[in-house]
């Protein structure tokens, strides 16, 4: 397997703009979360997906930021509209079974809005 | 509010010397610590994790302790070497189990 997969794995954009962030997780997990990473605020969840369906979004800054998971295969996390604060570098981890079992992330996508 | 709190954010050792990380939680139900190591631009990766039925765990130079009645766990790395240099977190499950809280971070450097 090749682990999870996101994309893309940077991302520059203009303030205002739509961002959509992908991923993949691994064949067979049932948990999928987002993250997001910065120096002043660490690892933060965003939103944690069991069976495809979200079982926690207290984390989502606010309604400029949006979580789909369609099925068990595909994620997305949308920010529409993106700001400079929003910079950080994302990463998406799936587990095979919730929070209780080793959570495997991907490479991440450094997003940075300008 | 349930958190996981981190200390210290930076610890410098010579190679050879022990590392201490230790980790406190305020959530009484949590049953699950891991550990994960991230190394400069890549992504965080479990090292060692413990459940509740257990107070060590220990896997070669890598060991992690529990004390419940205390809620603090913490990770030891004996004999260290350069690759170790990492910033290492330690989690725990938080809201019902409804999400993995991390704590803050520290970062280890392994000097010759």
């Amino acid at each position: 397997d090749a682990g999870v997969i996101q994309s893309p794995r940077h991302e520059v954009t203009e303030m205002g703009q739509e961002v959509t962030l992908r991923c993949k997780p691994i064949s067979g997990h049932n948990s999928l979360f987002w993250y997001r990473q910065t120096m002043m605020r660490g690892l933060e969840l965003l939103i944690y997906f069991n069976n495809n369906v979200p079982i926690d979004d207290s984390g989502m800054p606010e309604d400029r930021f949006s979580a789909k998971m369609p099925n068990a295969s595909f994620s997305t996390l949308k920010i529409q509209p993106s700001e400079p604060r929003d910079s950080a570098v994302y990463f998406c981890a799936s587990s095979i079974n919730g929070v209780r079992t080793e959570a495997f992330f991907g490479q991440g996508t450094r997003l940075t809005v300008v | 509010g349930e958190n996981v709190e981190q200390h210290p954010s930076t610890l410098s050792v010579q190679e050879g010397d022990s590392a201490v990380i230790k980790c406190t939680y305020s959530d009484s139900a949590s049953n699950y610590f891991p550990w994960y190591k991230q190394e400069l631009g890549k992504r965080p990766q479990l090292i060692i994790d413990i459940r509740s039925n257990v107070g060590e765990k220990k896997d070669q130079r890598i060991a992690v302790t529990l004390n419940k009645t205390a809620k603090h766990f913490s990770l030891h790395i004996t004999e260290t070497q350069p690759e170790d240099s990492a910033v290492y977190f330690c989690a725990s499950p938080t809201g019902t189990a409804s999400k993995l809280t991390f704590g803050t971070g520290t970062r280890l450097q392994v000097t010759l």
